[in-house]
């Protein structure tokens, strides 16, 4: 089966760096994508990447290691604003997107 | 209109009626999409179309039918609700099915 997994719930302090994490098993790759959702609104679109290394954007930068089938998101510089829920999703070899439960970050003052 | 709109906002339906759910885009994407969002798992994928006039089946379809008679509209019927069909439904778009999704407001629909 094709699984996403990320952590449910993630803590940081404002003005710190946090990396949220995501490993994937699918039935092929073409690329990842992260996307940032605040509570009752729609997701927004993040980040993507296909091939290995660091995309870096702004304050946020995101990394992939396809033989690994891992990527993580980084938030640098924290803000209250930053608090949110942070998707990751695996587009499949059917060219579907294949996505994990979120992971819910808190920023404290 | 500026990117995807949904309709309604919210509704609380009775179960048994049957309902639509509106969904259009102003971006000329070729692609359209139905997810249902329900708490602690994953979007999941009830249909989708690549182009106008052609569907197809997601991980989740059962209970639900969609349309696409042109690229702007793609509305998601339920036709007979049920209190497992209590969610948030996201309708999303894209330039072609390899391109990144963009996604509508929600709509929050309760069975009873």
């Amino acid at each position: 089966g094709q699984n996403i997994d990320q952590p449910t719930e993630m803590t940081a302090t404002e003005g710190a760096i946090v990396q949220i994490n995501c490993t994937y098993q699918t039935s092929g790759f073409n690329g990842l994508f992260w996307y940032q959702q605040h509570a009752g609104e729609a997701p927004t679109f993040l980040s993507y990447n296909v091939l290995d290394g660091l995309e870096e954007k702004g304050r946020f930068s995101s990394f992939l290691s396809r033989s690994k089938g891992y990527s993580y998101l980084l938030l640098k510089e924290l803000q209250m604003k930053d608090s949110a829920s942070y998707l990751c999703a695996v587009m499949d070899s059917n060219y579907q997107l294949i996505w994990g439960a979120g992971t819910k970050l808190i920023i404290k003052p | 209109i500026a990117g995807i709109t949904q309709a309604p906002t919210s509704q609380i339906l009775a179960a048994g009626r049957r309902m639509t759910l509106r969904c259009t885009q102003d971006m000329r994407h070729n692609a359209m999409y139905w997810y249902r969002q329900d708490l602690g798992l994953g979007l999941r994928l009830i249909h989708y179309s690549n182009t106008a006039g052609t569907t197809g089946k997601g991980e989740v379809p059962d209970g639900y039918s969609v349309s696409r008679a042109n690229t702007d509209d793609f509305p998601l019927t339920l036709a007979s609700a049920v209190p497992s069909q209590t969610s948030v439904y996201f309708c999303a778009s894209s330039w072609d099915d390899t391109d990144t999704q963009y996604f509508g407001p929600g709509t929050r629909l309760t069975v009873l």
